[in-house]
This record gives structure tokens, C-alpha cells and sequence, in this order.
């Protein structure tokens, strides 16, 4: 089965610190996202990457940078963190469909991590 | 622009009912690509289906069905004989153009089935 593991699935933090979720994942996908899921609002894109030190910016990547130094790993950063952004933050990752990967053949889906929940004071 | 709408926010029903999820798209292209995915308590996405806009037939997985109608830019989801263990909050997609495959998710539905 395809694994993304985010390092922490919970975290406090304080007003003003730097925050960095980790994400990795063991399918070789060229494709990497990060969503935080808030309650009445759903799954929001922030930033995705579609290979090695590539990123793109989402519908809400204010307050936030991301990393990709590595094919397995993306990395989320909030340079200063900030009461609202108290949320669950999802990593995901995928392959383009009809290539191969270690286990099989990607079909394009995404596979997600088991989520953090980072909380704000 | 890409649009997914589930009007329905909660919805509860009582085991081995019948359920249908809603899920209306809005998209501009021809070809695209609609997901659903289920997250559980435990919080961890898990895909159901995917179905791309060039195949309008329904699918069957066990007490899953998915309807597919262009015609009306739905792709519904029933349970049939609803369990107790498919109490979860489900989300329909749809691929977003130029993004390396990221979704656009609607806001989700969460099914409470009792015993």
C-alpha cells in the first residue's frame, strides 16, 4: 500500500513561531500537496509540487512556504505562526497516471496522510 | 471555473437504510476527472472511485454505487444497507486543470449510521 507519513499528528504552538510539518511518502510520486481542512470549509489547497524543488501556490498560501528538496519529502512552513491558522493540515501525494511506481501502476488518485492538527496559541 | 457543491451537510440514518450522497460539479472542460473519498474518524482520506467524464457508466463495488449524469453535472453515491462502520464524512472531487493532479474537494458530507 502506498504510505504518506506527516511527522507530527499533534502540535501547540505559540503566536509568532516557526512552524515546519513534514511530509513523506515511499510511492516515488512526482506529485505532492498540502490542504488544511477546516470545519464548514473542507479541504483547501495551500501549495503543491510536481517534482523536486517545484512549487506552486494554491487558493490560500498566505502565511506559508513549502520545501521539496527530496522526491519523498515536502515540507510545510509557517514562517510566523498565527492564531488562525489553527486547522488540520493534510499531505497528499500522487503519480501521473499510466507510469509505474515501486508497487504498481499510478492511476492518478491521490493518497493522503493521516493528517496534523496544529493548534495556535 | 471549478466548482463542487454537496448541499447536504450531515446527514444520520439508521442501519441497513439506503443513502444516497450528492455531490453537483461545475467545470468548463470537456474532459475532467471526479473523485470520492471517505475520511473517518481517524482522519485519514481514503479513495473510493474515480470516474473521468468520457465514461457515463454507473459502477458497483459491493454496497458502494456511484451515478454518473453529465446531463445534470451529478455524480451521486449510495450506500446500500448502510453499516454502522460507514459512519464517516465524504467528500466528492474533482481534478483541477494544470496542477499536478491536485483536487478540488467539496465540502464534504458526514454520515452518522446508528445500530
Amino acid at each position: 500500500d502506498v504510505k504518506v507519513t506527516q511527522s507530527s499528528r499533534y502540535l501547540v504552538k505559540r503566536t509568532g513561531e516557526k512552524v515546519f510539518l513534514e511530509c513523506v511518502q515511499d510511492m516515488d510520486h512526482e506529485n505532492m500537496f498540502w490542504y488544511r481542512q477546516d470545519p464548514g470549509l473542507g479541504l483547501r489547497l495551500i501549495y503543491f509540487s510536481y517534482d523536486v524543488k517545484m512549487k506552486e501556490k494554491g487558493d490560500i498560501p498566505e502565511g506559508y512556504s513549502v520545501s521539496r528538496e527530496k522526491k519523498e519529502r515536502f515540507s510545510l512552513i509557517l514562517e510566523s505562526a498565527s492564531t488562525n491558522q489553527t486547522s488540520m493540515y493534510l499531505c497528499a501525494s500522487s503519480g501521473t497516471s499510466g507510469s509505474w511506481n515501486p508497487k504498481g501502476r499510478n492511476t492518478g488518485e491521490l493518497f493522503f496522510g493521516e493528517g496534523s492538527r496544529l493548534t495556535v496559541l | 471555473a471549478q466548482k463542487v457543491t454537496q448541499a447536504q451537510t450531515e446527514i444520520s440514518v439508521v442501519e441497513k437504510e439506503d443513502v444516497t450522497l450528492d455531490c453537483v460539479y461545475e467545470t468548463r472542460d470537456t474532459t475532467y476527472y471526479l473523485f470520492w473519498y471517505k475520511q473517518p474518524p481517524s482522519g485519514e482520506l481514503v479513495f473510493l472511485i474515480r470516474r473521468n467524464s468520457f465514461d457515463e457508466q454507473n459502477e458497483i463495488s459491493g454496497r458502494y454505487s456511484w451515478n454518473f449524469q453529465k446531463s445534470t453535472s451529478s455524480f451521486n453515491f449510495t450506500i446500500t444497507a448502510s453499516q454502522v462502520v460507514d459512519s464517516a464524512v465524504y467528500f466528492c472531487a474533482l481534478r483541477r486543470p494544470n496542477s499536478g493532479y491536485a483536487l478540488n474537494f467539496g465540502k464534504g458530507t458526514s454520515l452518522l449510521v446508528t445500530p
